[in-house]
């Protein structure tokens, strides 16, 4: 697509159940990576994608946070036993990894609105 | 965890008038990126300066960049009211061998263009 694309645009969901947040980046781009924003914050890095791979999972708080890309396009960032501190806004964002001598420019998604109650 | 720090956290300034927001960051970079936020939406990239240039102009915007000082300005001339929006700055570096490029965001500057 043109840009980036993220569903659902806002999710409420009670604490305790899961959520999937999925994630269509642009076609082409390699790299994809999602962030997390709370308000009056800026974006906190997640993970990162490089082809089907996470190639850097580090920003993950804890073990109810897990993402995939099977095919190397399409990804979903699943939470599961949702509390209510994991309420923000998820960001996913690509980029064609290597162009301009690997200074990369991430093009991100609208985002989607993740309350928690 | 962020490793920029904008500063100021806010500026309201009148339309016409010069806006300045600057960034300090605390390691090495391989270049620092600018974006914009409207309230409600997705990251826009601003502009790009890497770590061996000192200064960039796209526009209306200037950025500056002090690796010395770990330090980068952006300028917006001629504020317009539609540059009311939140910048934010981004370092990138690389890790895991040079292969990972990760770009870590600051807290941002929110910006108040009044007519």
């Amino acid at each position: 697509g043109a840009g980036v694309s993220q569903t659902p645009s806002n999710k409420v969901t009670e604490k305790g159940k899961y959520v999937e947040l999925r994630c269509d980046p642009i076609s082409g781009h390699t790299a994809l990576y999602w962030y997390r924003q709370s308000l009056g914050q800026g974006p906190e890095f997640l993970i990162y994608f490089q082809g089907t791979g996470a190639a850097d999972d580090s920003g993950l708080p804890n073990d109810r946070f897990f993402a995939v890309r099977p095919e190397g396009s399409v990804s979903t960032l699943k939470i599961q036993r949702t509390e209510r501190g994991d309420s923000a806004v998820y960001l996913c964002a690509s980029s064609l990894k290597g162009a301009v001598s690997g200074a990369n420019v991430l093009t991100f998604g609208a985002g989607s609105r993740l309350t928690v109650l | 965890s962020q490793q920029g720090e904008e500063d100021p956290q806010a500026l309201s300034i009148q339309e016409g008038e010069n806006a300045t927001m600057n960034c300090s960051y605390k390691t090495s970079i391989n270049n620092l990126q600018w974006y914009r936020q409207n309230s409600g939406r997705g990251l826009v990239h601003l502009i790009l300066i890497r770590s061996n240039e000192r200064e960039k102009h796209s526009g209306r915007l200037r950025v500056t960049l002090d690796t010395s000082k770990k330090s980068s300005s952006l300028l917006i001339t001629a504020s317009r009211a539609a540059d009311t929006a939140s910048y934010f700055c981004a370092t990138a570096t690389y890790g895991g061998g040079g292969s990972n490029y990760k770009l870590t965001f600051g807290k941002g500057t929110l910006l108040t263009v009044n007519p």
